[in-house]
């Protein structure tokens, strides 16, 4: 079964401020993991894809395998990045197109 | 190029009526799934589609119906609603690699 642990819901940083988005899974297969943003009513957006290993708005991820993790980094964080984050899994190969959603953190940057 | 359409984006029903979520994408994406998503706990899958006429159950899927006549139209039929399918609904879709794309969602009420 795949299984996408997000351990905050909420986390709150003031501009300028490091942050860092945690999100664990559990996946017996060869997992594919992307980053969804969700800004406030609005569709989810791709933010990032393990494979693609590319920086969005500032932001990176790295697949630790080791630690089964693939936390969300910004070194300094944006007012206009406050928005829900979605961590998701899904089997990079196969035909197991299911995509499996954390619970979501939402992000709050204070001025 | 429309994306990933849904109609419609406001819904107020009472229960026990039915209704059809539509959802159709316009990049000959094979696979396609309905979410719904709830304060708390997420996205979850209700039903998805591997391809025109395969279907199959995702986390949540009583209380809906769906077909995949077509590639690009995979409708969300609810049966008898209830207030507990009171939630945002979001369809998705994607190629056998990279992202999903997602709708910009269904607003549903059941009172």
């Amino acid at each position: 079964a795949q299984r996408v642990t997000q351990p905050e819901k909420l986390l709150s940083v003031f501009k300028g401020a490091p942050v860092e988005l945690k999100c664990n899974y559990s996946y017996s297969g060869s997992p594919e993991l992307f980053w969804y943003v969700q800004y406030s009513r609005q569709r989810l957006q791709l933010l990032l894809r393990h494979i693609s290993r590319e920086s969005i708005k500032g932001f990176t991820a790295d697949l630790n395998k080791g630690e089964t993790s693939f936390h969300l980094k910004k070194p300094f964080a944006q007012e206009e990045d406050s928005a829900m984050y979605y961590c998701a899994l899904r089997d990079s190969g196969g035909s197991n197109y299911k995509l499996t959603f954390g619970k979501g953190t939402l992000l709050t940057v204070n001025p | 190029n429309a994306g990933v359409t849904q109609t419609p984006k406001f819904q107020v029903l009472k229960t026990g009526q039915s209704m059809t979520l539509q959802c159709a994408q316009d990049m000959n994406h094979e696979y396609m799934s309905w979410y719904r998503q709830d304060p708390g706990m997420g996205l979850r899958l209700i039903h998805y589609s591997v391809g025109a006429g395969i279907t199959d159950q995702g986390e949540v899927p009583n209380g809906y119906n769906v077909s995949r006549s077509t590639t690009e139209d995979f409708p969300l039929r609810l049966l008898s609603a209830a207030p507990s399918q009171t939630s945002v609904y979001f369809c998705a879709s994607s190629q056998r690699e990279g992202g999903y794309t997602f709708g910009s969602g269904t607003r549903l009420t059941v009172v």
